[in-house]
């Protein structure tokens, strides 16, 4: 399994331009979600999803927009890229919402640059 | 709503000598405790994890957390650090009393010489 893989790992944009951070798992995962992580502030969470077709917001989700079509992929957009969305973005997937002796698996990230 | 809070931004301990994290909560009910680390441009890995039971909780590579309920607390140890313990560590609270909509702590970097 590769378990959460994202891409691209770094990429840098002008502001005003848009693009989709890609994330998938193939560890047939109902629950994916969006972090961002930013110097000094930890991890918040953008959105989630607790099963295809269903998304909904976390605590930071302004200028992001979610879709889930698909179990396996729950790719996050910016419609229009700002200096304040710099940041790391982390994607992570878990076997359910809830229940105990459940976990989540981060992937790798993705180092996002607004110029 | 529930909070994280990290009060040591950096720490710094020799090597095989004594760590101990501190980590408290804010959380109305029983929380779902995390803490994870994250090395130099990695993505994060779960260290342990409490969600119910005995109040001390062992983990991968050798580090334990104790959940105080009193003190709000789940401060993470390990009895002696190697130089590879050398990371960022994060506590997190699942929201709702799920694994879900983790609320992240600030985190600690740890630092470690020889």
């Amino acid at each position: 399994n590769a378990g959460v893989t994202q891409t691209p790992k770094f990429q840098v944009l002008k502001t005003g331009q848009s693009m989709t951070l890609q994330c998938a798992q193939d560890m047939n995962h109902e629950y994916m979600s969006w972090y961002r992580q930013d110097p000094g502030m930890g991890l918040r969470l953008i959105h989630y999803s607790v099963g295809a077709g269903i998304t909904d917001q976390g605590e930071v989700p302004n200028g992001y927009n979610v879709s889930r079509s698909t179990t396996e992929d729950f790719p996050l957009r910016l419609l229009s890229a700002a200096p304040s969305q710099t940041s790391v973005y982390f994607c992570a997937s878990s076997r359910t919402s809830g229940g105990e002796n459940n976990e989540q698996f981060f992937g790798p990230g993705t180092r996002l640059t607004v110029l | 709503a529930q909070s994280v809070t990290q009060p040591d931004i950096h720490i710094t301990v020799s090597e095989g000598a004594s760590l101990e994290l501190r980590c408290n909560y804010s959380y109305g009910a029983t929380p779902y405790l995390f803490w994870y680390v994250q090395s130099p441009g990695q993505g994060l890995q779960l260290l342990l994890k409490y969600f119910s039971g005995d109040t001390l909780v062992q983990g991968i590579k050798g580090f334990e957390a104790e959940f105080k309920r009193s003190q709000s607390s789940f401060n993470l140890r390990k009895p002696s650090v190697h130089w590879s313990d050398a990371a960022e560590y994060f506590c997190a609270v699942g929201a709702g009393g799920t694994a879900s909509k983790l609320t992240f702590g600030t985190g600690t970097r740890l630092q470690v010489t020889l």
